[in-house]
């Protein structure tokens, strides 16, 4: 168990509808990361938060949103759905571990994902 | 973040060392070195992580090369359970915005009894 919740577990849904997936991160991490992996394109990054600020943003389509509030837990909405978006949602969270010259290193945790399904 | 090459499947055999190499030759020199583990569908599991220096916990070894451009993960006695997808990532450090991950295709080991 990585400390990571995620809701819920499964959601089926249909073409052109909304849905919010929910993420609460492990206590103390103040940063949350969404990820989608389907069927043909590995893991992909989509937006990282910290402390409730975005802090990166990788491919996100512009019907997705996200927002981090706060007591830290996350959400990600996804809106006019199509049968594409069909995928497994992960949300991470993450702390810096420590410091060396380079900068601090840090670990993701991974919650157990979400699957979504577009019918 | 620097790209990442992982061969695409290895396979083991149970009780023995499974070695797993990754090159990554543009690493530049803040960036450290992660390999992470995903078994069937669940979400990725933290493994190990260095810089510059071969690092060990309970579950591997990692032994970066001194040039830094390769890495192997060992896991010392693999078991039918650590049969996963193994993937190897270089990402800058949390406070320089380096939050990406590129986790890229990884490498499927197989541990066969």
């Amino acid at each position: 168990d990585s400390g990571v919740t995620q809701t819920p577990k499964h959601l089926i849904t249909a073409t052109g509808q909304r849905v919010t997936l929910r993420c609460s991160p492990r206590s103390g991490d103040l940063s949350v990361y969404w990820y989608q992996q389907s069927l043909d394109q590995g893991l992909q990054f989509l937006i990282q938060y910290y402390n409730g600020e975005e802090r990166a943003k990788g491919n996100i389509l512009e019907r997705f949103s996200a927002q981090q509030f706060p007591d830290l837990h996350s959400e990600l909405n996804l809106s006019s759905l199509e049968l594409g978006d069909s995928a497994l949602y992960f949300c991470a969270s993450g702390s810096p571990l420590g410091t060396s010259g380079s900068g601090s290193s840090y670990e993701q945790y991974f919650g157990p994902g979400t699957r979504l399904t577009v019918t | 973040d620097a790209k990442t090459t992982q061969p695409t499947s290895m396979d083991c055999a149970e009780g023995r060392a499974a070695n797993l190499p990754c090159n990554h030759s543009t690493i530049s020199g803040n960036e450290y070195v992660y390999w992470y583990r995903q078994i069937h569908s669940q979400g990725p599991q933290y493994i190990i992580h260095g810089l510059k220096n071969n690092e060990t916990n309970e579950m591997a070894s990692l032994i970066i090369t001194e040039d830094r451009k390769s890495s192997t993960l060992i896991l010392p006695h693999a078991t039918l359970r650590d049969t996963a997808v193994y993937y190897c990532i270089v990402r800058g450090a949390h406070n320089t915005n380096a939050g990406k991950s590129t986790f890229g295709d990884g490498t499927t080991l197989t541990v066969k009894p």
